[in-house]
């Protein structure tokens, strides 16, 4: 199955910040990708989807000026938190999914983002 | 929209036990469904996959089934062990490659 690789594994941050977690699809031309984020004891929640080479579609309720997303090649999907804050503070992971008779959806590691 | 939803939200059982983990979804045009681990603070481990044309997979004690037309799959765990403790997430492929999560079944067995 396709690996997916995610990057930071956590990290720490001040408040007004901005933060890029990169995610990579290692053995998989990847034309979608998506990013969740999950608060503590909660479930994994859609943000958006990332689309090579146009523009990201944000799930309701998602701030796309906040939640930056850049899919520039076939291998790599960015999220970058702009101007974070104590409540952007969560687990964030990517993901990408097979086509045709291989839709199995693999995710990465996840980044637990710390905002203080 | 598709939305997944899990009974129960927790269950604490003593080792040794059989259990069924329960998940339903309400559209029915989906491309498979998937049955995740989580351990606290942790990602996700993928245990079993099951395509839409498929009616169950079994890997080891354990044992999911799908019933696409009625919207609804359970996992089965047999002869629980304390090691399984975690939390059990249902998700479901469908239109635009999504995936969709249910909220999970956390799950505690005793020694």
């Amino acid at each position: 199955g396709a690996v997916v690789s995610q990057h930071p594994s956590w990290v720490i941050c001040k408040s007004g910040t901005s933060v890029k977690i990169e995610c990579r699809s290692l053995d998989f031309q990847a034309t979608t990708m998506f990013w969740y984020r999950q608060f503590p004891k909660q479930s994994l929640m859609l943000m958006a989807t990332s689309n090579e080479g146009s523009k990201a579609t944000y799930e309701q309720g998602v701030e796309k000026d906040k939640f930056l997303i850049n899919h520039a090649s076939l291998t790599l999907s960015t999220l970058t938190v702009t101007s974070a804050h104590p409540e952007d503070s969560s687990f964030y992971i990517c993901s990408t999914t097979g086509r045709g008779k291989d839709t199995e959806a693999f995710f990465g590691q996840g980044t637990r983002l710390t905002v203080v | 929209k598709q939305e997944v939803t899990q009974i129960p939200a927790a269950l604490s059982v003593p080792e040794g036990e059989n259990l069924v983990l329960n998940c339903s979804f309400t559209d029915s045009a989906i491309y498979n469904l998937q049955w995740f681990r989580q351990d606290p603070g942790k990602g996700l481990t993928s245990l079993l996959l099951i395509q839409s044309s498929q009616r169950e997979q079994t890997s080891g004690r354990l044992n999911a089934s799908l019933d696409k037309s009625s919207g609804r799959s359970t996992l089965y765990i047999a002869a629980s062990q304390p090691g399984d403790s975690a939390t059990y997430l249902c998700a479901v492929t469908g239109g635009g490659f999504k995936t969709i999560f249910g909220a999970g079944t956390r799950l505690f067995v005793k020694a």
